[in-house]
């Protein structure tokens, strides 16, 4: 079955620390990955798939497919980031896509 | 508009009671997706409508569980004789791709159900 793995509930860094949210995924075929973003009291949205390969405030993410994980990494970290982070898969060629349980990141002044 | 709308915002329903939850995609928009995501849970598939055919309900939990688009546009998720477990979040996602949704995905701010 498929499945996506975020190990860490609750992640809290200081403004400029770099940052990764971890992501680990269980799937045997060729899937696409997405990290999705939910700032306070806004709505869920995509951050980056990694079909795109582009930086998107700040954040890169690397699909590894013999370590079956795409982390989210930032080199210096934000107050603005503080938000829940959730992982998903899309399996190839169906479109629902399967979520982690989700990071909350805090980042402190 | 400004996104996809749900209705209402919070539901308090007795256990046993029926409840309908209301979703209005982005104008024009072909596919539409229900999630539900339980306390300190992901959100979870529930049913994918193409314009008005639901061509995967998979993740409806149980035969308590229907959701409908019947224009096109529009689409309700019931639930009968609702039960504690039903309590979460119920977001609505619409996409106007009919394929790679994912492209372009964008979501309610939910209904958030609280069965006593």
């Amino acid at each position: 079955a498929q499945r996506v793995t975020q190990p860490e509930k609750l992640l809290s860094v200081f403004k400029g620390a770099p940052v990764e949210l971890k992501c680990n995924y269980s799937y045997s075929g060729s899937p696409e990955l997405f990290w999705y973003v939910q700032y306070s009291r806004q709505r869920l949205q995509l951050l980056l798939r990694h079909i795109s390969r582009e930086s998107i405030k700040g954040f890169t993410a690397d699909l590894n497919k013999g370590e079956t994980s795409f982390h989210l990494k930032k080199p210096f970290a934000q107050e603005e980031d503080s938000a829940m982070y959730y992982c998903a898969l899309s399996r190839y060629n169906t479109d629902k896509l399967i979520f982690g349980t989700g990071t909350r990141l805090q980042v402190f002044p | 508009g400004a996104g996809v709308s749900q209705s209402p915002r919070y539901k308090v329903a007795k256990r046993g009671q029926d409840v309908a939850l209301r979703c209005d995609p982005i104008s024009g928009h072909v596919s539409l997706f229900w999630y539900q995501q339980a306390l300190g849970q992901g959100p979870e598939f529930l049913t994918y409508f193409q314009n008005e055919a639901q061509l995967d309900k998979s993740g409806l939990p149980s035969d308590r569980f229907f959701a409908e688009r019947p224009e096109g546009s529009v689409s309700t998720l019931k639930i009968q004789r609702t039960q504690q477990e039903d309590s979460a979040v119920y977001l609505c996602a619409s996409s106007p791709n009919g394929r790679a949704t994912n492209e372009k995905l964008f979501f309610g701010s939910g209904t958030q159900l609280s069965v006593l």
